[in-house]
């Protein structure tokens, strides 16, 4: 069964902390992404990777940066975290083919507080 | 640009009642739209997909949705409630113009109760 797993189910920081939220997935999918969850906003796009080492910017990159070293792992990285990034973060994977019907695949999410 | 309105962030019907949940998207191109749904505490799953060969699109746990490009609209149903359909429901559309595939526009979503 295909898998995306990211490592913490919650996540507790502080103020001006770097924070590292990591996501593996087993499907060996090109492109990988990391969302935002907030109530009454949906789903909102922070970045995007369609290859190793490579990534792009979605609509709420500020204060936010990744890294993809592996085809498997896309990192998301608070460089100095702030209350205001209190969210539930979901990362998601894609196969790289020609038909964007394809259905992306999640994990199960990391509720972020930082107090 | 694309954009998905979900019209109601949230939804409650009686067990054994029809479930409507309503989506408009807006697309310069002919779209992919898609259905997701949330369970408590975990990531999202998807319940359908339009992908042009059928305007009437069944899912999966008893969901179908119609997709009316004259009126813009992709709304979910079913004809009748479980207790176990109460989750938070989302509808996307494709973003090709975003460069990678599986680029969607998200819906804010609309969270569906269910009453005994």
């Amino acid at each position: 069964d295909v898998k995306v797993t990211q490592s913490s189910r919650y996540l507790v920081k502080r103020t001006g902390e770097k924070v590292f939220l990591e996501c593996v997935q087993d499907m060996d999918h090109e492109n990988m992404f990391w969302y935002r969850q907030d109530p009454g906003l949906g789903l909102r796009l922070i970045y995007f990777s369609y290859d190793v080492k490579m990534k792009e910017k979605g609509d709420i990159p500020e204060g936010y940066s990744v890294s993809r070293e592996k085809k498997e792992r896309f990192s998301l990285i608070l460089e100095s975290a702030s209350t205001n990034q209190t969210s539930m973060y979901l990362c998601a994977s894609h196969p790289l083919i020609r038909d964007t019907n394809e259905k992306l695949f999640f994990g199960s999410g990391t509720q972020l507080s930082v107090l | 640009a694309q954009s998905v309105t979900q019209l109601g962030s949230h939804v409650s019907v009686s067990e054994g009642a029809l479930v409507l949940l309503r989506c408009n998207y807006s697309s310069s191109v002919p779209p992919y739209l898609f259905w997701y749904v949330q369970y408590p505490n975990q990531g999202l799953q998807l319940l359908l997909k339009y992908t042009s060969a059928a305007t009437l699109v069944k899912g999966i746990n008893g969901f179908e949705a119609e997709f009316k490009k004259s009126e813009t609209s992709f709304h979910l149903t079913k004809p009748s409630a479980h207790m176990s359909d109460a989750a938070e429901y989302f509808c996307a559309v494709s973003d090709p113009g975003r460069g990678s595939q599986g680029n969607l526009i998200f819906g804010k979503g609309t969270k569906l109760s269910v009453k005994p």
